[in-house]
């Protein structure tokens, strides 16, 4: 069956620094893989997504995930953290027609 | 760029009464989807709509909540009797066949009074 388990439900860095969001899934065979961003009061966001071409996938503003078969990982990252980039972030996995969201993690960026 | 439409952005009801979101999917898409999140909560399952019906539901979608695609463009979801706590953010979504992503709706806020 599948899962997804974002790790934390906060995470705070500051303006400039690294970000790492983490996602672990669990799927009967290689799944799609998907980060959406929420903005308050917002709608979702594709920011990148990973149909079993490069493992490395680079989204919108800055982001990218790699896919870690062997670690069932699937981390967000960005080089550098902007106020702008406060959010929510959800990691997805779909395996045909059935998708499920990871819990969110809320990311703070302090001054 | 394609894009799912809903309707209305923001529907106030009173306690008891019926009400239909509406749902615009990407014409090309074959899987249909509803989603609600409310405020300040997870983003959660409700429902997913394939060839004219259900694939799938969460517990959430129990039988005061119905989908129905009346026709070529829409997809809508009613709740028969509306309760306080289905105050939330209703997001529609839609996909062509895998392994794309979901497309999302900007939602409908329901309040409940």
């Amino acid at each position: 069956a599948q899962s997804v388990t974002q790790l934390d439900s906060h995470v705070s860095v500051s303006e400039g620094t690294p970000v790492l969001l983490r996602c672990n899934y669990s799927s009967s065979y290689s799944p799609s893989l998907f980060w959406y961003v929420q903005h308050p009061n917002k709608g979702l966001q594709l920011l990148l997504k990973y149909t079993s071409a490069a493992t490395l996938v680079k989204g919108i503003n800055g982001f990218e995930a790699e896919f870690k078969k062997s670690e069932t990982s699937f981390h967000l990252t960005k080089p550098s953290a902007h106020m702008s980039d406060a959010a929510e972030y959800f990691c997805v996995v779909r395996e045909d027609d059935k998708i499920i969201f990871g819990k969110g993690t809320r990311l703070h960026i302090l001054p | 760029e394609p894009e799912v439409t809903q309707t209305p952005s923001h529907q106030v009801t009173q306690m008891g009464q019926e009400v239909i979101l509406r749902c615009v999917p990407i014409s090309n898409h074959l899987y249909f989807y509803w989603y609600r999140q409310i405020l300040g909560q997870k983003v959660e399952f409700l429902v997913s709509f394939y060839n004219n019906e259900i694939s799938e539901k969460s517990e959430i979608f129990d039988d005061q909540f119905s989908v129905e695609r009346p026709d070529g463009s829409n997809f809508t979801l009613k709740i028969r009797s509306t309760k306080l706590e289905d105050s939330a953010m209703y997001f529609c979504a839609s996909t062509a066949p895998s392994p794309g992503e979901q497309y999302f709706g900007p939602g409908t806020r329901l309040t409940v009074t």
